[in-house]
């Protein structure tokens, strides 16, 4: 069975903060990793997309993937309140099929 | 507008009872999905499909059926043999089952066993 492990939380920052959310995964073949975030009743919206080792950087947001510890991990500086969510880690493994985790609740204390 | 849509937003099924979920999308995708959610829980696969006329299933499609007749419409059927079947449903698509496979969700159907 293929995982993909996340803290689940909930991971408290202050606003203003750098907040750091984690994922391993346990197929050492996969090739895609995602960051989605989802809002409290809501569907999970995509935020970054990363395919090679080392840093994407889109605005707030940092992806880090490592592929040979089987880590990625999402950073958002100055951390907001709406920004407070769960963040799904999401792997595409050898079979191509996306696999989550179980997610991470960040909540950002103004 | 881009998107896709799911409906109805709200469902409350008897027990007993099948109940269809609906999912269209004007992505022009080829690829659609559907997901469940249970309350602090990640998403698990039911069913997808690549093309037109032929869909897999997932890890957990004991209880549902789905059909693929048109690319934009991916239904789901919860049967009366789902025993748990309360969760949050999710349609995604994707442009096809590729390395580089982003998919986008609708916004999803909350079903409920009354």
């Amino acid at each position: 069975q293929k995982e993909v492990e996340q803290n689940s939380g909930p991971l408290s920052v202050p606003e203003g903060a750098i907040a750091s959310l984690n994922c391993t995964y346990s197929d050492r073949v996969s090739q895609s990793f995602f960051w989605y975030r989802q809002y409290s009743g809501k569907s999970p919206e995509l935020i970054m997309s990363i395919y090679s080792n080392g840093d994407k950087e889109d605005g707030r947001f940092t992806a880090q993937l490592n592929k040979a510890s089987q880590y990625v991990s999402l950073l958002i500086r100055d951390s907001q309140p709406s920004d407070s969510a769960t963040y799904l880690c999401a792997v595409i493994d050898s079979a191509r099929q996306l696999t989550f985790g179980s997610g991470t609740q960040l909540t950002v204390l103004p | 507008d881009g998107g896709i849509t799911q409906s109805p937003k709200y469902l409350f099924r008897k027990e007993g009872q099948n109940v269809t979920l609906s999912c269209e999308q004007n992505l022009n995708h080829d690829a659609m999905y559907w997901y469940r959610q249970d309350p602090g829980q990640g998403l698990r696969l039911i069913y997808y499909s690549q093309i037109v006329n032929d869909f897999q299933k997932g890890d957990i499609a004991e209880g549902y059926s789905v059909s693929r007749e048109k690319k934009e419409s991916f239904p789901l059927t919860v049967t009366s043999a789902q025993k748990n079947p309360t969760a949050f449903y999710l349609c995604a698509s994707s442009i096809g089952q590729v390395i580089r496979n982003e998919q986008f969700f609708g916004p999803g159907t909350r079903l409920t066993v009354l």
